[in-house]
């Protein structure tokens, strides 16, 4: 596999399921996103994480909790979501937290909360 | 706080054609723009990475521009074909986050 790499790609859930999107990157970077998107909404950064630290959470409710255990993997949890929750949930990663050279993305993974 | 606008919302134009996408940004302090493409319902794929110190990038029919100090980049697609079809954004890298424009929906009809 190469890249960045994202299962499941599309996840059913009710409001009182407990679920975990993965992410998995080839690529050697230190730093990885999670973003939000949302039908017609700008992408919007969820969290990042640098050499495996937590270091911005952009004021995002409790129920979604990340957990990134190597600086290949990055976790998602997802606990008593809302409806409005549902969306395309993207991966990314970079070299470093500021890399001149971009992010790169995953395909995502669509959620729909039931 | 930077904002990212990108104009038009949707474009829709014949195969063959020359387009321009339109990105605009509020705060000049950035250290890159990137262009991507996102097909329906898929991730997102890079196209060209502006750094701040640079003028222009070009990629196959892809040449993309930035004046830092207008606030401003396009993304100039030549002789455009169906399957160029897809969603465009523009991303701006400043104070260590990426900040995203709404995207261009652009349709290139055979």
């Amino acid at each position: 596999e190469t890249g960045v790499t994202q299962t499941p790609r599309h996840l059913v859930m009710g409001m009182t399921n407990k679920k975990s999107l993965k992410c998995e990157q080839h690529l050697g970077h230190n730093a990885m996103y999670w973003y939000k998107q949302s039908a017609k909404k700008p992408l919007e950064l969820m969290f990042v994480y640098s050499l495996e630290e937590r270091v911005e959470n952009n004021s995002v409710p409790s129920r979604f909790s990340p957990e990134c255990p190597n600086s290949s993997h990055l976790f998602l949890h997802l606990h008593t979501l809302q409806p409005e929750d549902s969306a395309l949930y993207l991966c990314a990663s970079s070299q470093e937290r500021d890399s001149a050279l971009g992010q790169f993305f995953g395909p995502g993974t669509r959620l729909t909360v039931l | 706080k930077q904002e990212v606008t990108q104009i038009p919302a949707a474009l829709s134009v014949p195969e063959g054609e020359n387009l321009v996408l339109n990105c605009s940004f509020t705060d000049s302090a950035i250290y890159n723009l990137q262009w991507f493409r996102q097909d329906p319902g898929k991730g997102l794929t890079s196209l060209l990475l502006i750094q701040s110190s640079q003028r222009e990038q070009t990629s196959g029919r892809l040449n993309a521009s930035l004046d830092k100090s207008s606030g401003r980049s396009t993304l100039y697609i030549a002789a455009s074909q169906p399957g160029d079809s897809a969603t465009y954004l523009c991303a701006v890298h400043g104070s260590e986050k990426l900040v995203f424009g709404k995207g261009t929906k652009l349709t290139v009809n055979p």
